[in-house]
């Protein structure tokens, strides 16, 4: 079964630093791949998302991801953090021919003036 | 286009009691699922329909969990006989058959079983 770990249940940050937040999956064939953000109290948010085709995606409100096949791996950055990207972000992965996603247990992004 | 709408907010019940959740998915979209989210955790799959029919129940969906699709359109989440475990946010999300667009997510019901 499709596992997704997220390294780092809390990520800070100053504005205007850079943001990564780390994303590993565990399946041999690469799944779809999906970055989330949750603000307090609400639903989850697409950032972005990884299904064929360049590696490199981009999302809204500057995120982006690179896919690394060969790292397993589907990091998120921003290059300015800003006050208002503090938020819950998880990542979550789909195997190709499976409807349901499976969601790593979240990384809580702190910003700090 | 609305997006996907969840009620009730929250609730507060006893334990013993039932609930039931209702989502209205984005009319367009003929899959709905429910996810449960507690806290410092991802959220966890329980069920997903496509259309009115169920077609996966995760094993964390007990007895005294039931949900239903009638005719594909909005769906309700039951829990009978709660219990304090059963406190979580609970969320409803819906999306199109083919699967690559991810999934739209409603705000979720905040269940607190006292």
């Amino acid at each position: 079964a499709q596992s997704v770990t997220q390294l780092g249940s809390h990520v800070s940050v100053s504005e205007g630093a850079l943001v990564l937040l780390r994303c590993n999956y565990s399946s041999s064939v690469p799944p779809y791949l999906f970055w989330y953000v949750q603000y307090p109290n609400q639903g989850l948010q697409l950032l972005l998302k990884y299904t064929t085709g360049a590696t490199l995606v981009k999302g809204i409100n500057g995120f982006e991801a690179e896919f690394k096949k060969s790292e397993t791996s589907f990091h998120l950055t921003k290059p300015s953090a800003h006050m208002s990207d503090a938020a819950e972000y998880f990542c979550a992965a789909r195997d190709s021919g499976y409807s349901t996603l499976t969601f790593g247990k979240g990384t809580m992004l702190l910003v700090s003036p | 286009d609305t997006g996907v709408s969840q009620n009730p907010r929250h609730k507060i019940t006893k334990r013993g009691q039932n609930v039931t959740f209702r989502c209205d998915p984005i009319s367009e979209h003929n899959r709905l699922y429910w996810y449960r989210q507690t806290l410092g955790q991802g959220p966890e799959f329980l069920t997903y329909f496509q259309n009115e029919a169920q077609l996966e129940k995760s094993r964390l969906l007990s007895d005294r969990f039931s949900a239903e699709r009638p005719k594909g359109s909005f769906s309700t989440l039951e829990i009978q006989r709660t219990e304090q475990g059963d406190s979580a946010m609970y969320l409803c999300a819906s999306s199109l058959e083919r699967g690559t667009d991810g999934y739209t997510f409603g705000s979720g019901t905040r269940l607190t079983v006292v």
